[in-house]
Formats: structure tokens, sequence, C-alpha cells
């Protein structure tokens, strides 16, 4: 079956350091890959896509490129702000109608100023 | 409204009771997902619907678990006999289409405390 493999956590970083959080994936025929965001007290937060091989999704500075030949979706920001913690998910939905979400178990990301 | 809608926000149960759990999905979404969040994991499927049809219940843990979306819009997630292991955060998703390259709009979620 579809699953995510996401890096341990926490992580735990200055302001302003370049930020990578790994995911793998393991999937039949070409899934769509994303990245979510859960800021404390809010609900979960789509925070960029990509849908097929070589894409790239960026989103408020945050960049992720869909590597099929190592089936990875790693997450990075070259500078992080305290704004940013926060826990991460990556995610794949498979093609099709029924485009179900499978998720990593989320990694928490702490920025200190 | 301007976003999914969940309620109540918390739920304490205790051990054997039956609980409901209500979403709102964004107006004219059609497509409406519930997932269930273990405390430190990531959230897992449930159930998904599109409109009123239940058209894939593959992620119930059990035949406890049921869900319903009578009229395609509102949707209640019903535990009967609560136990411990239910304790979690359950979420529901809803698009305007059954379109994961879209993304989802999740509401804030309901935290069920069984004890």
């Amino acid at each position: 079956g579809n699953s995510v493999t996401q890096m341990e956590g926490p992580v735990t970083l200055s302001e302003e350091a370049f930020l990578t959080i790994n995911c793998t994936y393991t999937a039949t025929g070409y899934p769509s890959l994303f990245w979510y965001v859960q800021y404390p007290g809010e609900g979960l937060q789509l925070l960029l896509k990509a849908t097929k091989a070589d894409d790239k999704g960026s989103n408020k500075g945050f960049e992720a490129t869909y590597r099929k030949e190592t089936t990875s979706f790693h997450l990075e920001k070259g500078s992080v702000q305290v704004s940013d913690s926060a826990v991460y998910f990556c995610a794949l939905s498979a093609t099709g109608a029924n485009s179900k979400l499978t998720f990593g178990k989320g990694i928490t990301l702490s920025v200190r100023p | 409204g301007a976003g999914v809608s969940q309620s109540p926000r918390y739920k304490v149960a205790k051990r054997g009771q039956d609980v409901a759990l209500r979403c709102d999905p964004i107006s004219g979404h059609v497509s409406l997902f519930w997932y269930q969040q273990a405390l430190g994991q990531g959230p897992e499927f449930l159930t998904y619907f599109q409109n009123e049809a239940q058209l894939d219940k593959s992620g119930l843990p059990s035949d406890r678990f049921f869900a319903e979306r009578p009229e395609g819009s509102v949707s209640t997630l019903k535990i009967q006999r609560t136990q411990q292991e239910d304790s979690a955060v359950y979420l529901c998703a809803s698009s305007f289409r059954g379109q994961g390259v879209n993304g989802y709009t999740f509401g804030s979620g309901t935290r069920l405390t069984v004890v």
C-alpha cells in the first residue's frame, strides 16, 4: 500500500537558518505530493503541492521538488522565521477520483529568535 | 461558511458511551473526508463521501464507527461504545470536487478523550 516516511523530529533551528525536512514515499503509479502545515491551535493547511515528476511546489519561501527516481519530496526553506514554528506533514494522494491523503507522522519545527 | 466547521471542539466521553461528531463543510463542497489523528501521528483516513454517497469506508477501524451525510452537506461521525483507543483528534476535510491535487480545506478537529 501507499506510505509516507518523514525524518524524525523535533527540529529546532535559529532564525534565518536553512531548513530541510526529508520525506520519502512508497506508492504505485504517479501520486500527487503535498506538504501540509499545522500552526499551533489551527487546522491543517496546504503549504505546497506537486503533481508530477520534477515539478517544484513553492509557497511562502518553502520549496519541494517531486523526485521520482528517489521517491522523495523534501521540504526546504533558505531562511526560517519564528513564525514558521509549526508541525509539518508530508502527504500523498494516489491517482483517481477518490483522492484520499496518506500522511507521514509529521515533524515539529521550532524556530528560536 | 468561510471554512470547515467541526463541533464540538473537545469531547470527553466515559468508556462505553456513544458520541457524535459533527462536520459542516464549506457550502457547495462535494467531497468530504474524515480522518483520525492519534497523538504524535499523522492523520489517517477513515471515510469519504461524494455528496450523500459514502464511496469509501475502508478506513473505519471497527463496526463501532459509523458516518453519514444524508443531505450531502453536514456529516456526522458516530462512535458507539467508545474505547480508550478511540481517543484522538477527528478531522474533517472538504473540497469542491474529489480532486486531491488541489488539496482540501480541513476543519480544526474534534479532540475526543475517552476516560
